[in-house]
């Protein structure tokens, strides 16, 4: 399995209230993503990450913001939560554009 | 707009049965197609990955093909097992190669 760890796994809070999720990898790859699946919707794209310091915008970015600032981790923040941000947040990793993407854990994020 | 559709959405089959799931897309071009299992509760873990060039892959038990211009993906799944039951995602990556759409998954179960 590739080496992918993501902290908290499980978190509730308060509308209203920033949270920070992370991701953490041991495999020096270049690209990180994160992603959110919810029921109906499938997994959607948030942010992605192409480099240290270099970041993107995906389908979903709207009341999300990342940063990376090493290789190996890549935060998520919501700056205030709200309830609809209620989902499982997933990581993923790729070496190069077109190769496998590979998932962590996930983080089950319940807001209040 | 990518839209990725997986039909069925539940699949129920007896232990050694040869199935076929399929899935497909709005627009044609595309990066590459990635097939994973997800377990309850669990991550994805990765099945195969067909790059836009190339019709189909194989490991195992498990083939899948892709047909670019008709916009089709089929993950064919060999003798089947009920260790084989799972929900079975695939996934698009756009011509940019940055953006990833997800259809919402097949739920397979595997009667022994």
């Amino acid at each position: 399995d590739a080496g992918i760890t993501q902290s908290p796994r499980h978190k509730v809070t308060e509308t209203g209230t920033p949270v920070t999720l992370r991701c953490h990898q041991t495999e020096n790859h270049r690209y990180m993503y994160w992603y959110r699946q919810d029921p109906g919707h499938g997994l959607r794209l948030i942010h992605y990450s192409y480099g240290v310091k270099d970041t993107d915008k995906g389908e979903v970015s709207d009341g999300y913001s990342v940063s990376r600032s090493k290789t190996e981790d890549f935060l998520l923040t919501l700056e205030s939560a709200t309830s609809s941000q209620t989902s499982v947040y997933f990581c993923a990793i790729s070496d190069f554009t077109g190769n496998e993407q590979f998932f962590g854990p996930g983080t089950r994020l319940t807001v209040l | 707009k990518q839209e990725v559709t997986q039909i069925p959405a539940a699949l129920s089959v007896p232990e050694g049965e040869n199935l076929v799931l399929n899935c497909s897309f709005t627009d044609s071009a595309i990066y590459n197609l990635q097939w994973f299992r997800q377990d309850p509760g669990k991550g994805l873990t990765s099945l195969l990955l067909i790059q836009s060039s190339q019709r189909e892959q194989t490991s195992g038990r498990l083939n899948a093909s892709l047909d670019k211009s008709s916009g089709r993906s089929t993950l064919y799944i060999a003798a089947s097992q009920p260790g084989d039951s799972a929900t079975y995602l695939c996934a698009v990556r756009d011509s940019t190669g940055n953006q990833f759409y997800f259809g919402t998954g097949t739920s397979l179960t595997v009667i022994p």
